[in-house]
């Protein structure tokens, strides 16, 4: 059984930078693209951006600039990084395995960006 | 590729039948012969959780009452005869195309 745990900040201040990760417990790290995907009220359920365990990513063009995605194969992780919040970015971000479609999630991080 | 979901919101009783539209601005059938197409349920303060992949595949533990069809880009999800755990929001998502898009969401009350 496959379970993915996230971690990371849950308050921050404009301009700054949100760092999350996500530990893939169980199955194989090795087949998938793990991704992360954020739910806010005004937009919905919103993909950012995948890797698999080569390190190639995919990004949702409407936040490539700011996002960064990396993984640590050593310890089954994937992390995000988004630069500049702002307001807009406030939702609850959640790490999700790819194949097809999303067929395993996190727990879920509600990040709120306030002054 | 813009998913759209009908109605937004729906009350049913316990007991009868529901159906959810998902339509997206492009095919979702690929040339693998695969449809990219699945649908999830959301509960409060959860994630979504798979139901439907490739159209009309219940993942397993997935009670029968629920099934998907369609083809190219119209899909329904229906609920054969509804019951009071099946309240919550219902997504469609399309991964044909990068990037994977939800459509809106139907929130369903028992």
């Amino acid at each position: 059984q496959v379970q993915l745990q996230q971690w990371g900040a849950g308050l921050l201040k404009p301009s700054e930078t949100l760092s999350h990760t996500c530990a893939v417990y169980g199955g194989s790290f090795s087949i998938y693209y793990w991704s992360w995907i954020r739910q806010s009220p005004g937009k919905g359920l919103e993909w950012i951006g995948e890797i698999n365990r080569s390190g190639s990513t995919n990004y949702n063009p409407s936040l490539r600039s700011r996002v960064t995605l990396s993984v640590d194969t050593s310890n089954n992780q994937f992390s995000l990084k988004l630069t500049s919040v702002t307001a807009a970015d406030t939702a609850v971000y959640y790490c999700a395995r790819r194949y097809g479609g999303f067929d395993n999630w996190g727990q879920g991080i509600l990040v709120t960006v306030s002054s | 590729i813009v998913m759209t979901q009908t109605p937004l919101s729906l009350s049913v009783t316990p007991g009868q039948p529901a159906s959810i539209s998902c339509k997206s601005s492009q095919s979702l059938f690929h040339t693998d012969k695969k449809t990219y197409l699945y649908w999830y349920l959301q509960k409060p303060g959860q994630p979504p959780q798979l139901l439907i992949y490739e159209a009309f595949n219940r993942l397993s533990g997935v009670p029968d009452r629920f099934s998907g069809r369609g083809s190219g880009t119209d899909f329904t999800l229906t609920i054969s005869r509804v019951e009071a755990e099946d309240f919550g929001v219902y997504y469609c998502l399309q991964s044909i195309q990068l990037p994977p898009t939800f459509g809106q969401g139907t929130k369903v009350d028992i």
